[in-house]
């Protein structure tokens, strides 16, 4: 079985902090995802990346960068953690190639910034 | 508009109803995908499906291209079965963003 797994379910931070939050998997998955799930406005593609170093803006990068130094670690860093960045993040992986692949989500981590 | 509408939005039956939960989407794709949420967080994969239909379980899933549909069914649904249902499809110029359904809310009673 896939095993997509983040760092923390819960996180609390302060406003100004920087923040880390990790994403592994297991499965040798080229493509990682990092989403942001708010009530009434669904799953929003922050950042992806289909290779080592390689990352690509999604719909929503603003107040967010990445890191991928390793293919099965995805990490989202929140340079100054805002209050509008409370939310819950989800961290995807899936296989690339020529068609889609289904895409397997970690259990997910809900950020209260205060 | 969205590009993907999910109908019914929220929904709550009895234990051991037939269930119909609906995809309608605006844009040509490559595959849908039906997801399944329960409270707390996590994400679960049920379906990707291109074409015809897929069956796991008590889950059916089914798609027509031409009218730009799909359809998740539940037989003889159970408490368990109680989460939020969603439908994302990648576009015909994508292989890997998916666009996200708002999802489907349901409700099973003992």
């Amino acid at each position: 079985d896939v095993k997509v797994t983040q760092s923390s379910r819960y996180l609390v931070k302060r406003t100004g902090e920087k923040v880390f939050l990790e994403c592994v998997q297991d499965m040798d998955h080229e493509n990682m995802f990092w989403y942001r799930q708010d009530p009434g406005l669904g799953l929003r593609l922050i950042y992806f990346s289909y290779d080592v170093k390689m990352k690509e803006k999604g719909d929503i990068p603003e107040g967010y960068s990445v890191s991928r130094e390793k293919k099965e670690r995805f990490s989202l860093i929140l340079e100054s953690a805002s209050t509008n960045q409370t939310s819950m993040y989800l961290c995807a992986s899936s296989f690339l190639g020529l068609a889609p692949y289904e895409q397997y989500f970690g259990p997910g981590t809900r950020l209260t910034v205060t | 508009k969205n590009e993907v509408e999910q109908s019914p939005q929220n929904l709550t039956a009895q234990e051991g109803e037939f269930i119909t939960i609906n995809c309608s989407y605006s844009v040509g794709i490559s595959a849908l995908h039906w997801l399944q949420q329960h409270p707390g967080g996590g994400i679960v994969s049920l379906f990707m499906l291109s074409s015809g239909k897929k069956k796991h379980g008590r889950l059916i899933a089914t798609i027509n291209i031409q009218e730009k549909h799909s359809s998740l069914h539940i037989t003889a649904s159970h408490p368990r079965d109680s989460a939020v249902y969603i439908c994302a499809v990648y576009a015909a110029d994508s292989n890997y963003q998916l666009i996200w359904g708002a999802g489907t809310k349901l409700i099973i009673k003992p």
